[in-house]
């Protein structure tokens, strides 16, 4: 069974600043997706950025990218110029590209609370 | 697209009480998911259908809970005899083959007392 952890329970960043987010994750498979989800406060979850396991380079979406090293299975978030609007709780969530049973099914970390100061 | 909906936003019951939710996915989306998330937690998966078919149910789906996806639309998810434990929110997502991401919706806080 895969498994997600985010080792940072909470995390802050002033705001114009840039601040990384830390996943790792255990899989016995090479083919995969990762994601980077953020839950506001309003809840309803938000997708921030993906990445293909088979892709080398790494995913970029505007002010976030991500850095991902998949031999140390690590995939870690970074945002640039941080805003308010960025305060959040953030999730990891891992996906097989495998077709079967658990294919489409999302593995979430426990996720990182983001404060972003003024 | 309105997105994905759920409904009601908040239930609050009391113990041994059955309650429904129910799902609203993108009406293109063939894929609907339910997840359970605690406070301070993430989600935890617990069943996925494709179209109007159960394909995948978690072991954290134990018997008093059901869920249905007729005609492969709209999905409910009843919890027969709720236990105190049952408190958490519950989410809905959609997505369709590969799609790039999901859509989540805004979920159904569930509070037993």
């Amino acid at each position: 069974a895969q498994t997600v952890t985010q080792s940072q329970p909470e995390m802050s960043v002033q705001e114009a600043e840039t601040v990384t987010l830390s996943c790792t994750y255990d899989t016995s498979e090479s083919d995969y997706y990762l994601f980077w989800y953020k839950q506001p406060p309003s809840r309803q979850m938000i997708l921030v950025i993906r990445q293909e396991a088979y892709k080398q380079q790494n995913a970029t979406e505007n002010r976030f990218s991500v850095n991902f090293q998949k031999a140390a299975k690590s995939f870690s978030l970074k945002i640039s110029d941080s805003q308010l609007g960025d305060a959040a709780m953030y999730f990891c969530a891992y996906r097989s590209a495998r077709y079967g049973t658990s294919y489409g099914k999302l593995t979430f970390g426990q996720g990182t609370i983001l404060t972003v100061h003024p | 697209d309105t997105g994905v909906s759920q409904d009601p936003r908040h239930k609050i019951t009391k113990r041994g009480q059955n309650v429904t939710f129910r799902c609203d996915p993108i009406s293109e989306h063939n894929r609907l998911y339910w997840y359970r998330q605690t406070l301070g937690q993430g989600p935890e998966f617990l069943t996925y259908f494709q179209n109007e078919a159960q394909l995948e149910k978690s072991r954290l789906l134990s018997d008093r809970f059901s869920a249905e996806r007729p005609k492969g639309s709209f999905s409910t998810l009843e919890i027969q005899r709720t236990e105190q434990g049952d408190s958490a929110m519950y989410l809905c997502a959609s997505n369709f083959r590969e799609g790039k991401g999901y859509t989540f919706g805004s979920g159904t806080r569930l509070t037993v007392v």
